[in-house]
């Protein structure tokens, strides 16, 4: 499969951990992007990557959070001192820069889905 | 954070029939994207419109980029029951990190 692929697919931790989530991208995507899902609505969008230098982030995105991408393939998202807020679905999606940058398809991963209890 | 307008929220349709769902925005987007999500799974890319008046098909799913370029809509010809899933419109600029917007999703059960 050369699917967009993500780890772990469940977290369940307690208030107060860490969390770190892995993103794999479709190889040779250069566009990676972090998204997040809370029940019955859209993703929305958390932080961008091309190659390796991270380029926008959402206002969603606390000091909690920090995500890298260090040699330009996989992706981490790490939540510190997670809040039951934080409970949601955290997908990741990577795209190639097409010429002229008019055309980008995003390609969506399974998802992590993290429970804070 | 800004999000489309996307309706209707719920569909509960027999199967065979068709189906129309739409979206629309107060910003103009230039690319509009419409996927779909089964639960547990994330969002699969079923068609991506780049110009505005296009329309294009991908088998029984057809749908269009709106002339003022601030709507959409889904059609889907014959339903079956592997379309059930929350259908979800996205709205993309060329500017910048060219991040999706996503509308609330529409919420398909078809009745055997």
């Amino acid at each position: 499969d050369t699917g967009v692929s993500q780890d772990p697919r469940h977290k369940i931790t307690k208030r107060g951990q860490n969390v770190t989530f892995r993103c794999d991208p479709i190889s040779e995507h250069n566009r990676l992007y972090w998204y997040r899902q809370t029940l019955g609505q859209g993703p929305e969008f958390l932080t961008y990557f091309q190659n390796e230098a991270q380029l926008e982030k959402s206002r969603l995105l606390s000091d909690r959070f920090s995500a890298e991408r260090p040699k330009g393939s996989f992706s981490t998202l790490e939540i510190q001192r997670t809040e039951q807020g934080d409970s949601a679905m955290y997908l990741c999606a990577s795209s190639l820069e097409s010429t002229g940058g008019l055309r980008n398809e995003q390609f969506f991963g399974p998802g992590t889905r993290l429970t804070v209890l | 954070g800004q999000q489309l307008n996307q309706s209707p929220q719920s569909m509960f349709i027999q199967e065979g029939e068709d189906v129309s769902m739409n979206c629309t925005s107060s910003s103009i987007f230039n690319t509009w994207l419409w996927y779909k999500q089964d639960p547990g799974e994330g969002p699969v890319l079923l068609i991506a419109l780049y110009k505005a008046g296009e329309l294009t098909s991908n088998g029984r799913l057809t749908a269009q980029f709106g002339i003022t370029r601030k709507d959409s809509f889904l059609n889907i010809s014959a339903s079956i029951p592997s379309d059930v899933g929350i259908y979800f419109c996205a709205g993309q600029t060329i500017q910048g990190a060219q991040k999706l917007v996503f509308g609330q999703g529409t919420r398909l059960t078809i009745n055997p």
